[in-house]
């Protein structure tokens, strides 16, 4: 079975820092990888994906990520974040490209002290 | 371009009433999925619609039932509310199970609160 492991559940930055939040995910095949940010009160937003090829992926917002497939990770990052970046990051692996069915992890809540 | 438009936004329910929650998928969309966020955790997946038929389910009970309109918008219902059936329910579309690349678009989401 699927499953995603966020390690972090909360993380404090001061701003105009680096930011890199931790994804570790399970599946047998190779997975379809995602990061949604949702902010208060929103739904989720898709920041960035990994299909398949270049396995360091640019995203909006300024945010990258990194599929290691030797370290079943997927890490999200950004070189300087700024306040408005606070909010919840999920990261959901799917089983199959086009499956409706994505697994996510418990989230990260990311906090930006001014 | 209309995103995911869910309704309603907020609700108020007790245990053992049955819930209706709404959504309409994004323009050129036709798949439609549920998830269930519960306060502090990561959405799970309930169902998947496609062509007015369940495609694909979670390890949600029965209770949890769905339908699919003609024009792709979609109900989720819930019977029998338990006090743990209080949760974020997220809707996303998708332009459909046969496209590549498939990406969702989530709604705001229904706050459902059991009393």
């Amino acid at each position: 079975a699927q499953s995603v492991t966020q390690p972090d559940i909360h993380i404090t930055v001061s701003e105009g820092a680096s930011l890199e939040l931790r994804c570790n995910y399970s599946y047998g095949a190779t997975p379809y990888l995602f990061w949604y940010v949702q902010s208060p009160g929103q739904g989720l937003q898709l920041l960035l994906k990994y299909f398949s090829g270049d396995t360091l992926v640019q995203g909006i917002k300024g945010f990258e990520a990194e599929f290691k497939r030797s370290q079943s990770s997927f890490n999200l990052r950004k070189p300087t974040v700024h306040w408005s970046d606070a909010a919840e990051y999920f990261c959901a692996v799917g089983k199959i490209q086009g499956a409706q069915k994505l697994v996510f992890g418990q989230g990260t809540r990311l906090t930006i002290n001014p | 371009d209309a995103g995911v438009t869910q309704s309603p936004t907020h609700l108020i329910k007790t245990r053992g009433q049955q819930v209706t929650l709404r959504c309409s998928p994004k323009s050129g969309h036709d798949t439609v999925s549920w998830y269930q966020q519960a306060l502090g955790q990561g959405p799970q997946f309930i169902f998947q619609y496609y062509e007015e038929e369940e495609r694909q389910r979670g390890n949600f009970p029965d209770r949890f039932s769905g339908h699919q309109f003609p024009n792709y918008s979609s109900e989720l219902n819930v019977n029998a509310l338990l006090l743990g059936d209080s949760a974020l329910y997220l809707c996303a579309s998708s332009p459909g199970i046969h496209s590549g690349a498939n990406v969702l678009t989530f709604g705001a989401g229904s706050r459902l609160t059991v009393l």
